[in-house]
């Protein structure tokens, strides 16, 4: 595919369960990014991986949530313990180095936590 | 990173052209501005980048003051298909010590009308 793929596109669980979700960046891109997006708010920043390793996981709100990326390419995110504010929609992005590219965003994953 | 500060909606009327304003009066020297928007139920799209000189791609045309403290995107003939939520993001270079990351406000919502 041509664009970045985020999978599933929605996600229904209950609270106290554990979750993954996937990307697959663009072929070639080193940078990926995850980002999650309330209701009526910006996007906000959660991980930045720089190749295999996290260079930034300053956004990652609390020890639930993890990221890994282990051969550069296809990134999960995983969240322990869900809670109900978790409910979101988790944006993944990929840059072909990061610094000035652009950043290509997928479509999502709805995340519902009932 | 340095904030920004942009109108919560607009209105424009198809056809004319449309200018959101961004307001960056702490950018640093070695920070760029940055566009993306986010249509309905999509991931956000880049749509230009600048640093002090004024700078135009096939979507827009990015209008920085001489001061950098402020900026304007202009959609030259705006169509219903560019109604979205439109975020101005201030980003250091990451070779000079700043984050990767994108940083999202709530952005301007911009509706055109027929």
């Amino acid at each position: 595919g041509a664009g970045v793929s985020q999978t599933p596109s929605n996600k229904v669980t209950e609270k106290g369960k554990y979750v993954e979700l996937r990307c697959d960046p663009i072929s070639g891109h080193t940078a990926l990014y995850w980002y999650r997006q309330s209701l009526g708010q910006g996007p906000e920043f959660l991980i930045y991986f720089q190749g295999t390793g996290a260079a930034d996981d300053s956004g990652l709100p609390n020890d639930r949530f993890f990221a890994v990326r282990p051969e550069g390419s296809v990134s999960t995110l995983k969240i322990q313990r869900t809670e109900r504010g978790d409910s979101a929609v988790y944006l993944c992005a990929s840059s072909f180095t990061g610094g000035l590219t652009e950043a290509f965003f997928g479509q999502g994953t709805r995340l519902t936590v009932v | 990173d340095a904030k920004t500060t942009q109108p919560t909606s607009m209105d424009c009327a198809e056809g004319r052209a449309a200018n959101l304003p961004c307001n960056h009066s702490t950018i640093s020297g070695n920070e760029y501005v940055y566009w993306y928007r986010q249509i309905h139920s999509q991931g956000p799209q880049y749509i230009i980048h600048g640093l002090k000189n004024n700078e135009t791609n096939e979507m827009a045309s990015l209008i920085i003051t001489e001061d950098r403290k402020s900026s304007t995107l202009i959609l030259p003939h705006a169509t219903l298909r560019d109604t979205a939520v439109y975020y101005c993001i201030v980003r250091p270079e990451a070779f000079q010590g700043g984050s990767e990351k994108l940083v999202f406000g709530k952005g301007t919502k911009l509706t055109v009308n027929p």
